[in-house]
């Protein structure tokens, strides 16, 4: 595709819910990142994946949040037992290379959550 | 722990004026920074990205600077149009692929 894609673009769900949230990269990117933007901020880093493996999970706030990239292109955010306090914006990136090089990450719209 | 600043945190001006965009960080040891154009309700766009190595970058009527020793950066917009009204967001990148972001300047251009 012409850009990185994500789906649903809004999501409402329900306190304890489950939800998975999805990533289209662009055609050939191997990094792939998932941000989280609350209200007023700016995004914040969850997780980045360089082909299939994730290459740094650290700003995942708790196990309630997984991602996966199983054949190094679509990705997917899970969340487990929602709370509230998850209703944001969440924004995935690919990049061709690694930002550190001068290569930059393209965003997709993002899918805007609420937790009820 | 690296930290991003951006002021003001919104700003108001006529169409026509100058302006400038203030970006601060924490840690000058950073391998390239970026300024992002966010629309309500949409994603990022990528305006300038200036290496590590560089000072400016221009593009168009804007313009961003980098004084990593100082731990600062701005964007200057020339001629300001309404439609340039967004968020303007700063990101540092910070380790080869980490991006930390600023909260953003609320920019509105009156017509």
């Amino acid at each position: 595709g012409a850009g990185v894609s994500q789906t649903p673009s809004n999501k409402v769900t329900e306190k304890g819910k489950y939800v998975e949230l999805r990533c289209d990269p662009i055609s050939g990117h191997t990094a792939l990142y998932w941000y989280r933007q609350s209200l007023g901020q700016g995004p914040e880093f969850l997780i980045y994946f360089q082909g299939t493996g994730a290459a740094d999970d650290s700003g995942l706030p708790n196990d309630r949040f997984f991602a996966v990239r199983p054949e190094g292109s679509v990705s997917t955010l899970k969340i487990q037992r929602t709370e509230r306090g998850d209703s944001a914006v969440y924004l995935c990136a690919s990049s061709q290379g690694v930002p550190g090089a001068g290569e930059t990450q393209y965003f997709g719209p993002g899918t805007r959550l609420l937790v009820l | 722990k690296q930290e991003v600043t951006q002021i003001p945190a919104a700003l108001s001006v006529p169409e026509g004026e100058n302006l400038v965009l203030n970006c601060s960080f924490t840690d000058s040891a950073i391998y390239n920074l970026q300024w992002f154009r966010q629309d309500p309700g949409k994603g990022l766009t990528s305006l300038l990205l200036i290496q590590s190595s560089q000072r400016e970058q221009t593009s168009g009527r804007l313009n961003a600077s980098l004084d990593k020793s100082s731990g600062r950066s701005t964007l200057y917009i020339a001629a300001s149009q309404p439609g340039d009204s967004a968020t303007y967001l700063c990101a540092v990148i910070s380790g080869t692929y980490k991006y930390i972001f600023g909260t953003g300047t609320r920019l509105k251009v009156l017509a």
